[in-house]
């Protein structure tokens, strides 16, 4: 199986900051990346697909790179609607596997 | 819009099984896989398997190979996912997710006596 490797695990950030999150693959997956944010009692929302396609109705604070085996999510500034849980998946190889999550908290 | 409605809470006994539903609105349902995902208590998200509801084809994660069985009526444009012989690790929130973009709002299965 691929290991999606998640850092931070939690991170505590100020509004208006830019904040970075990064997966790391076991293989190579291509651009075959998606970036998920679930609030507390909720379903997980699809944020980036493809590594760096945004996804209907996500605000444009949000975006997807790559670099190599790593893939970043970042929010170029920070609002406080976006503390979540944020998650990677990779969806080249079955099983499709995820990261295990990053929880983003107000400073 | 796109909307996929699942099944109510299930409180169940171990040993048991339990038939979860996912009924999908807003585009052909037969036109998108239809993916399964776990998330136990304060856990992370674990993917099941999926199903495309327009040939029945199917694949599981091999860790819920003999676990979970997916099927689809086409007619009712619902997905069900069954899980037999229940235990409390199979105690969690269970989502189900129209082509990984749009989810349902999760079914909490419960496994106790």
């Amino acid at each position: 199986d691929i290991q999606m490797t998640q850092s931070p695990s939690s991170m505590s950030a100020s509004l208006g900051d830019r904040v970075t999150i990064t997966c790391r693959a076991s293989q190579d997956i291509g651009n075959y990346l998606s970036w998920f944010q679930q609030k507390p009692g909720k379903s997980p929302r699809r944020m980036i697909y493809g590594a760096t396609n945004l996804a209907a109705g996500v605000p444009s604070r949000f975006s997807g790179s790559r670099s190599g085996s790593d893939y970043s999510l970042t929010i170029s500034s920070l609002e406080s609607e976006d503390m979540a849980i944020y998650y990677c998946l990779q969806s080249i190889q079955y099983p499709r596997t995820f990261g295990g999550g990053t929880k983003l908290e107000l400073k | 819009q796109v909307q996929l409605q699942q099944s109510g809470a299930e409180l169940v006994k171990p040993g048991s099984s339990v038939k979860i539903s996912c009924k999908a609105s807003g585009y052909t349902f037969t036109s998108y896989d239809m993916h399964w995902i776990k998330q136990q208590p304060g856990n992370g998200l674990e993917w099941i398997g999926w199903i495309y509801p327009g040939n029945g084809n199917t694949k599981y994660n091999q860790k819920f190979n003999g676990k979970a069985t997916l099927t689809a009526d086409k007619s009712s444009s619902t997905a069900y996912m069954q899980l037999s012989s229940l235990t409390s690790e199979d105690s969690a929130v269970y989502f189900c997710a129209g082509h990984m973009a749009y989810w349902g709002q999760g079914t909490l299965v419960t496994v106790s006596s």
